[in-house]
């Protein structure tokens, strides 16, 4: 039964490869988010799909590529990996207009690249 | 500055201990005001969530709001063990893009 699923869960990688992250979330939400948490815990918003549609687009380099194929899934590309991507990636989701705007998180992504 | 800015921790104090996080903010715009939790290596769960100056009690959980000064705290009673965690202030606008901006989070850690 869970809620926000995230793949994979670990991901070690050498600098200048191309990787994908995968989000999946089964409670009927129709807005998701990617946030990056870096070594200081600090948590940032990168991208939010409303319904397949990009509704928020930080100040992210172009390397990264999300895509929405349904309002259940957000996928999350990197290309040319560098050491400043490492970090974890966790994907959120939430009912757009809900009482409470509240967002549940995914258990995260680590990304090292080396 | 940071929209919002939180005090950094880490906080060490005794079980039983009344713990108080706090978080200001800069932008008058926010209306939602969230605490959410999170234990090492799993994401963050909310934890308390208010959209009004005032307090609000769930358990041993009390969050504070005050518009007027920008200001918002949460409050830990008889503090156990298992609240060893970090704890994250989330402010939201609300609106179309229900976007969050959070704090930096403050590390607490709950001795036996």
């Amino acid at each position: 039964d869970t809620a926000v699923s995230q793949t994979p869960k670990y991901l070690v990688t050498q600098m200048g490869n191309d990787k994908s992250i995968k989000c999946e979330q089964n409670l009927g939400h129709d807005t998701m988010y990617w946030y990056k948490q870096d070594s200081k815990k600090f948590l940032k918003i990168m991208f939010s799909y409303n319904n397949k549609e990009l509704i928020i687009n930080e100040t992210v380099p172009n390397r990264f590529s999300p895509k929405s194929p349904d309002k259940a899934h957000l996928n999350l590309h990197i290309n040319s990996l560098e050491l400043g991507d490492s970090a974890v990636y966790f994907c959120a989701s939430s009912l757009q207009g809900g009482a409470r705007n509240e967002q549940f998180f995914g258990p995260g992504t680590r990304l090292t690249v080396l | 500055q940071k929209e919002v800015e939180q005090d950094p921790g880490p906080l060490s104090v005794p079980e039983g201990a009344i713990v108080s996080l706090n978080c200001t903010y800069s932008n008058s715009a926010f209306q939602y005001f969230m605490w959410y939790r999170q234990y090492s290596r799993k994401g963050p769960e909310l934890l308390m969530y208010t959209y009004s100056s005032g307090n609000k009690e769930d358990g041993r959980f009390t969050a504070q709001v005050d518009k007027s000064s920008k200001y918002i705290s949460l409050f830990i009673r008889d503090s156990q063990p298992s609240d060893s965690a970090t704890y994250l202030c989330a402010l939201g606008t609300g609106g179309a893009t229900n976007k969050l901006i959070f704090g930096t989070g403050t590390l607490l850690a709950v001795q036996p």
